[in-house]
């Protein structure tokens, strides 16, 4: 069964430095999807950023860039440039490619707090 | 605007009842899904549905059931038989069997506690 493991449970970072959250996963397909999820304190899960499997280049979403690591199975997040808004937990997820299952699997989540 | 849309925010249950959680989506997908959140965990697959009148388990079914008699309502009942139903619940969709990875859409949540 694929795993998705966030082996930070809380970070912190300045306001207006980068900080780095960690995601390992384990899979035995070659196809597959990677997310992450931001959920502030409203609860509300909100799309941050995708990576497809087969492609090498990495995902850039404005401030918010993935380090995708395809043999070592890692998926981390950069957010540059850090804003008092980014605090909310943040999910690793993956899901296998569509047709062959739907589901997603989640990480446990990294809580992460910016300081002013 | 489109989007999911669960209800109630807020829900409590006594012993021995069953209650069940709303669920619509106006975006056209054909896949919905429940999940559960607890503190310190991540999300976790209750049931999904990928077509109307069909759905399958998903990772902790165990004491939940749920019904797609309608592309757009997926509702959730938490039945007596789930001793610890304290959590917060997610629904999602998503287009399905989409080639290009499309992401599940969220609700905002119902927060389920045993009065």
């Amino acid at each position: 069964a694929q795993t998705v493991t966030q082996s930070q449970p809380e970070m912190s970072v300045q306001e207006a430095e980068t900080v780095t959250l960690s995601c390992t996963y384990d899979t035995s397909e070659s196809d597959y999807y990677l997310f992450w999820y931001k959920q502030p304190p409203s609860r509300q899960m909100i799309l941050v950023i995708r990576q497809e499997a087969y492609k090498q280049q990495n995902a850039t979403e404005n401030r918010f860039s993935v380090n995708f690591q395809k043999a070592a199975k890692s998926f981390s997040l950069k957010i540059s440039d850090s804003q008092l808004g980014d605090a909310a937990m943040y999910f690793c997820a993956y899901r296998a490619e569509p047709g062959v299952a739907e589901k997603l699997v989640f990480g446990k989540g990294t809580k992460l707090t910016v300081n002013p | 605007d489109g989007g999911i849309t669960q209800s109630p925010k807020y829900l409590f249950r006594k012993e021995g009842q069953n209650v069940t959680l709303s669920c619509e989506q106006n975006l056209n997908h054909d896949a919905m899904y429940w999940y559960r959140q607890d503190p310190g965990q991540g999300l976790r697959l209750i049931y999904y549905s990928q077509i109307v009148n069909d759905f399958q388990k998903g990772d902790i079914a165990e004491g939940y059931s749920v019904s797609r008699e309608k592309k757009e309502s997926f509702p959730l009942t938490v039945t007596s038989a789930q001793k610890n139903p304290t959590a917060f619940y997610l629904c999602a969709s998503s287009i399905s069997q989409s080639p290009s990875g499309q992401p599940q859409h969220f609700g905002d949540g119902t927060r389920l506690s045993i009065l």
